[in-house]
C-alpha cells in the first residue's frame, strides 16, 4: 500500500493552524469496522512518537491541539494553533496490511 | 517506566553481519509484537519486520527478505535481528517498536554503517 503526503513541508506563523494530507492507494477500513492509519511525529534528534492511532485517537500525553479525520483512503491531520515544539517531521502509516508503509513525511517548519 | 533500548549497532564491511537487540522493560513483553523500522541517513521510516508476541508469525520487507531474521526471547524481554549479507543500503538507524500500544512506544535506536 503507497502512502502519500501533501505538503511535504510546511512553514507555520505560531499559534496559526495546520494540516497535513495523507492518501492510501487502498482502503484502510478493516473488516472489524477499524480504520488503521496512524500519524507519528519525529522531532529532531528523536525517535518518532505516535501521536494519533486509527485515524482519530489521541495517544496518550498527545496534546488537544492535535487531531486527526478521515475514512477509506484520505485522511488529514490537523494542529488547531501551531507551537515550537511542534517542529520537526510528520508521516502517516498504515498498519493493516503488512508490510505497513509510511509516508515520505511533511517537514514542518515554524516562520 | 516502559522502555525500548536498542544495541548491537556499528560499522561492517558489505557482505558481513550483525545482531541488533532490544531490551524491553515496563511492560509485559511476551503479550506484544515487536517491529523493527529503519531511517536511512537524511530520509524518511521504513517499516523492516514484525514478530507476534510468541514468535509464531514473522514478517519482512521484501528488500530484507533471505537475509535479516527477526527473533526473540520472551524470558529474556528481548526482541533481534539478525542481519546477514549486508548491504550499502542496509546502512540506517534501526528502531525497535511495540505493537500492542499501536506502536506507542519506540526504542532511542541503533546505528548500522555498511561501507563499502
Amino acid at each position: 500500500i503507497v502512502m502519500t503526503q501533501t505538503p511535504l513541508s510546511l512553514s507555520v506563523t505560531p499559534g496559526q493552524p495546520a494540516s497535513i494530507s495523507c492518501k492510501s492507494s487502498q482502503s484502510l477500513l478493516h473488516n472489524s469496522g477499524k480504520t488503521f492509519l496512524y500519524w507519528f511525529l519525529q522531532k529532531p534528534g528523536q525517535s518518532p512518537q505516535l501521536l494519533i492511532h486509527e485515524v482519530s485517537s489521541r495517544f496518550s500525553g498527545v496534546p488537544n491541539r492535535f487531531s486527526g479525520s478521515g475514512s477509506g483512503t484520505d485522511f488529514t491531520l490537523k494542529m488547531s494553533r501551531v507551537e515550537a515544539e511542534d517542529v520537526g517531521v510528520y508521516y502517516c502509516m498504515q498498519g493493516i496490511q503488512l508490510p505497513y508503509t509510511f509516508g515520505q513525511g511533511t517537514k514542518l517548519e515554524i516562520k | 517506566q516502559v522502555q525500548l533500548v536498542e544495541s548491537g549497532g556499528g560499522v561492517v564491511q558489505s557482505g558481513e553481519s550483525l545482531r541488533l537487540s532490544c531490551t524491553a522493560s515496563g511492560f509485559t513483553f511476551s503479550t506484544s509484537g515487536m517491529h523493527w523500522v529503519r531511517q536511512a541517513p537524511g530520509k524518511g521510516l521504513e517499516w523492516v519486520a514484525f514478530i507476534r508476541n510468541d514468535g509464531s508469525d514473522k514478517y519482512y520487507v521484501d528488500s530484507v527478505k533471505g537475509r535479516f531474521t527477526i527473533s526473540r526471547d520472551n524470558s529474556e524481554d528481548t526482541l533481534y535481528l539478525q542481519m546477514d549479507s549486508l548491504r550499502t543500503d542496509d546502512t540506517a538507524v534501526y528502531y525497535c517498536a511495540r505493537e500492542s500500544n499501536d506502536m506507542g512506544t519506540w526504542g532511542l535506536g541503533t546505528l548500522v554503517i555498511v561501507s563499502s
